[in-house]
C-alpha cells in the first residue's frame, strides 16, 4: 500500500516563526502536493512539485514556499507563520500520466496547524 | 478552467436510506473524475474514480457515472450505513480543483 506520512499531526507555533512541515511517500510517485484545507473552502493547492527540485505554484502560494531535494519528500515551509495560516495541511503523491495527467492522489493524515 | 461544484451539506440520513451527492463539473477536454472520503481525524482516500465518458466507478457500494451531456458525476449509495459518515470531495481535471466537499451523518 502507498503510504504517505507527515511529520506532525499537531503543531502550535507563534506568529513570526519559520515553520517546517514535512512529507514523506514510499511509493516513488514523480507528484507530490500540498494543500490547505480551511471549513467552506474545501482543498486548495499552495504548491507543487513533479520531479526533485522541480515546484510549481498553486492557487495560494503566498506566505509559503517549499523544497524537494528527494524524490520521496516535500517540505513545506511557513517563512514566517501569521494566523490567517491557522488550517489543515494536507499532504498528496501520485504517479504521473504525461503532460498533464495525474492518476489518483494519496494523502497523508494531515497536520493542524496553529498559529497564535 | 476547471471547477467543481458540489452539493452543500451538511446530510444527515438514517442507516439504511438512499444517498445522492451532486457534483458538476467545467473543464477543457475530457478529465477523470474522483471521488474522495475523509473520515474524522484523517487524510483523504480515494473511494472511486471514472476516466471517460459513460463509465461508471464502484466501490463500498458507492457509485457514480461520468455523464459528459450534463458534466456530472454524481455520488449515489442505495443503503447508507453509520460507518459512511465522512465528508465527501468531488475532484476532476488535473486534480488541483476539489469541490468544498459534503459533510454526510448517518443515524441509527
Amino acid at each position: 500500500d502507498v503510504k504517505v506520512t507527515q511529520s506532525s499531526r499537531y503543531l502550535v507555533k507563534r506568529t513570526g516563526e519559520k515553520v517546517f512541515l514535512e512529507c514523506v511517500q514510499d511509493m516513488d510517485h514523480e507528484n507530490m502536493f500540498w494543500y490547505r484545507q480551511d471549513p467552506g473552502l474545501g482543498l486548495r493547492l499552495i504548491y507543487f512539485s513533479y520531479d526533485v527540485k522541480m515546484k510549481e505554484k498553486g492557487d495560494i502560494p503566498e506566505g509559503y514556499s517549499v523544497s524537494r531535494e528527494k524524490k520521496e519528500r516535500f517540505s513545506l515551509i511557513l517563512e514566517s507563520a501569521s494566523t490567517n495560516q491557522t488550517s489543515m495541511y494536507l499532504c498528496a503523491s501520485s504517479l504521473t500520466g504525461g503532460g498533464l495527467l495525474f492518476y489518483e492522489q494519496y494523502f497523508g493524515p494531515g497536520t493542524r496547524l496553529t498559529v497564535t | 478552467g476547471n471547477s467543481v461544484t458540489q452539493m452543500e451539506g451538511p446530510v444527515t440520513l438514517s442507516e439504511e436510506a438512499f444517498l445522492t451527492i451532486n457534483c458538476t463539473y467545467t473543464a477543457t477536454g475530457y478529465p477523470s473524475l474522483f471521488w474522495y472520503v475523509q473520515y474524522p481525524g484523517e487524510g483523504l482516500q480515494l473511494l472511486l474514480k471514472a476516466t471517460k465518458a459513460d463509465d461508471k466507478g464502484s466501490n463500498k457500494g458507492f457509485e457514480a457515472t461520468y455523464r459528459k451531456e450534463t458534466t456530472s458525476f454524481h455520488l449515489e449509495k442505495g443503503s447508507v450505513q453509520v460507518s459512511d459518515s465522512a465528508v465527501y470531495f468531488c475532484a476532476t481535471g488535473n486534480q488541483f480543483y476539489f469541490g468544498t466537499g459534503t459533510s454526510l451523518t448517518v443515524i441509527p
